[in-house]
C-alpha cells in the first residue's frame, strides 16, 4: 500500500495563478484532511471531508476550495495564489473522523512557494 | 487559545529514556490526550493517546496525572531516529480536528 500520496511535491507559483493539489489514499479511509504548515509552526486544518460527498471548513479555509472526488481522492484548489499561501501542505486520512483513536495518516507534503 | 503547553526543545542521550512533559490544565472530562511526532520534512505520525489511564504501546508510554492536568510521553530507549518535533494534543472524540501547537523539538544525541 502506498498510503497517502500527494502531487506535486514542489511547486512555485506567481501571485494570482491558480493550481490544484492532489491527494489520494489507498487505505479505504472515510475521512480526509488538508493542513498547512508554515515555517516553525504546527499544522493548521484548512478543510476536511468527513466522508465521501461532504466537505467542511477548518481553521483557515479562506483562499481555498476543496473537492472530494471519490472515496480515494481529495483535492485542494488555490484559485488566486497569494504570497501568504506559501507553505507546506499536508493531506491526511483516517478510517473515521469521530472515533476515539482517529489516527490520521499523513502524506509527504507539497512545498508551495508563491512569488 | 492554546490548550496545551510544551517545552520548546529538549535533548536526550541515545539509549536513555526521554520524558516529554505536557501541561493541559484546562482539559475537559471528555477530552483525550494525543501525541504525534513529525520527523524533519515528513508528515506527522501518530504515537499514542489516552483518557485517564496510563497507556503503553510499541512506540511509547503515556502517563497522565490523576487530575489530568498534565501528562508525560516516555520514549523508553531513545534512538537517533527519534529526533523529531513531538506534539501534545487534546481532543474530544467527536471533533475531526487535530490542533497542533508548536510542539517540543527533541534532539537525541549519540
Amino acid at each position: 500500500n502506498a498510503g497517502v500520496t500527494q502531487t506535486p511535491k514542489f511547486q512555485v507559483l506567481k501571485t494570482g495563478q491558480s493550481m490544484t493539489l492532489q491527494c489520494a489514499q489507498d487505505m479505504n479511509h472515510n475521512s480526509m484532511y488538508w493542513y498547512r504548515q508554515d515555517p516553525g509552526m504546527g499544522l493548521r486544518l484548512i478543510y476536511y471531508s468527513a466522508s465521501e460527498g461532504t466537505t467542511d471548513k477548518g481553521e483557515v479555509p479562506n483562499g481555498y476550495n476543496v473537492s472530494r472526488l471519490n472515496k480515494r481522492e481529495f483535492s485542494l484548489r488555490l484559485e488566486s495564489a497569494a504570497p501568504s499561501q506559501t507553505s507546506v501542505y499536508f493531506c491526511a486520512s483516517s478510517r473515521t473522523g469521530t472515533s476515539v483513536r482517529n489516527e490520521q495518516f499523513f502524506g509527504p507534503g507539497t512545498r508551495l512557494t508563491v512569488l | 487559545d492554546a490548550k496545551t503547553t510544551q517545552p520548546t526543545s529538549m535533548d536526550c542521550a541515545e539509549g536513555r529514556a526521554a520524558n516529554l512533559p505536557c501541561n493541559h490544565s484546562t482539559i475537559s472530562g471528555n477530552e483525550y490526550v494525543y501525541w504525534y511526532r513529525q520527523i524533519h520534512s515528513q508528515g506527522p505520525q501518530y504515537i499514542i493517546h489516552g483518557l485517564k489511564n496510563n497507556e503503553t504501546n510499541e512506540m511509547a508510554s503515556l502517563i497522565i496525572t490523576e487530575d489530568r492536568k498534565s501528562s508525560t510521553l516516555i520514549l523508553p530507549h531513545a534512538t537517533l531516529r527519534d529526533t523529531a518535533v513531538y506534539y501534545c494534543i487534546v481532543r474530544v472524540a467527536s471533533d475531526y480536528k487535530l490542533s497542533f501547537g508548536a510542539g517540543t523539538t527533541v534532539t537525541v544525541r549519540a
